[in-house]
C-alpha cells in the first residue's frame, strides 16, 4: 500500500533553514508529481508546493515563493522541501502528498510532521 | 484567488441522520472541487473528486453535487467514525489551488 512518511521537522529559530524529506513506497514514484500541504495550528489546509512527477516543473505558493524549494530524487523515492528564511507564520504540520494523476487532487498522504519557528 | 466559504461552521447531527454540507466558491470552478475528510491527529482524505466521484475505498453513503460556484457533500446516513472536519479544495486555476475553511460534523 501506498505510504509517505516525513521527516525533518522541528523547534527552529526565525530566518533560519530546515530540510523535511518524505520517504515515498507502495507506488511508482517516479510517475507522479507530489505535493506539499500544510495545516498551521488550528487552521486549514494551505498547499505549498508542487514537482512534477520528473522534476523538471516547480510550483509555489506565494506566500513561500522564494524561501522555499521542492526537490525530488527518483532514485532513492525522496521527495524533499528546503525551507529558508523561516517565519512565525510558516509554524505548520507539513504533508507530503501523493497527486491522484489529474493533477492537483491530493489522494494519499504523509502523517505530516510538525514545523515550530520560534525564538 | 478563488475563495471557498463552507457551511456551516459546525453541523450537529446524530448517528443515522442526514448531512448535507455546503461549499461556495467566489467564481466558478467548473467541476474542479473536491472533498476531503479529516479527523483528529490524522491527514485528510480524499473523498470526492471532480464534484461527484468517489475516491477509491469510499463508501456509497458519500456522494457530491454542483458546479460552477456551488457544491454539496452529502452523507446519506452518518456512521459513528463519520463525525470529523471536512474541506473542499478546488484546482481550476492551479497551481494557485485553495481549500475551504472546514465544515465541522459533531455528534448531536
Amino acid at each position: 500500500q501506498v505510504q509517505l512518511v516525513e521527516s525533518g521537522g522541528g523547534v527552529v529559530q526565525p530566518g533560519r533553514s530546515l530540510r523535511l524529506s518524505c520517504a515515498a513506497s507502495g507506488f511508482t514514484f517516479s510517475s507522479f508529481p507530489m505535493h506539499w500541504v500544510r495545516q498551521g495550528p488550528d487552521k486549514g489546509l494551505e498547499w505549498v508546493a508542487v514537482i512534477s512527477y520528473d522534476g523538471s516543473n516547480k510550483q509555489y505558493a506565494d506566500s513561500v515563493k522564494g524561501r522555499f524549494t521542492i526537490s525530488r530524487d527518483n532514485s532513492k523515492n525522496t521527495l524533499s522541501l528546503q525551507m529558508n528564511s523561516l517565519r512565525a507564520d510558516d509554524t505548520a504540520v507539513y504533508y507530503c502528498a501523493k497527486d491522484q494523476g489529474m493533477g492537483y487532487y491530493f489522494d494519499h498522504w504523509g502523517q505530516g510532521i510538525l514545523v515550530t519557528v520560534s525564538s | 484567488e478563488i475563495v471557498l466559504t463552507q457551511s456551516p461552521a459546525t453541523l450537529s447531527l446524530s448517528p443515522g441522520e442526514r448531512a448535507t454540507l455546503s461549499c461556495r466558491a467566489s467564481q466558478s470552478v467548473g467541476r474542479y472541487l473536491a472533498w476531503y475528510q479529516q479527523k483528529p491527529g490524522q491527514a485528510p482524505r480524499l473523498l470526492i473528486y471532480d464534484a461527484s466521484n468517489r475516491a477509491t475505498g469510499i463508501p456509497a453513503r458519500f456522494s457530491g453535487s454542483g458546479s460552477g460556484t456551488d457544491f454539496t457533500l452529502t452523507i446519506s446516513s452518518l456512521e459513528p467514525e463519520d463525525f470529523a472536519v471536512y474541506y473542499c479544495q478546488q484546482r481550476s486555476n492551479w497551481p494557485r489551488i485553495t481549500f475551504g475553511q472546514g465544515t465541522r460534523l459533531e455528534i448531536k
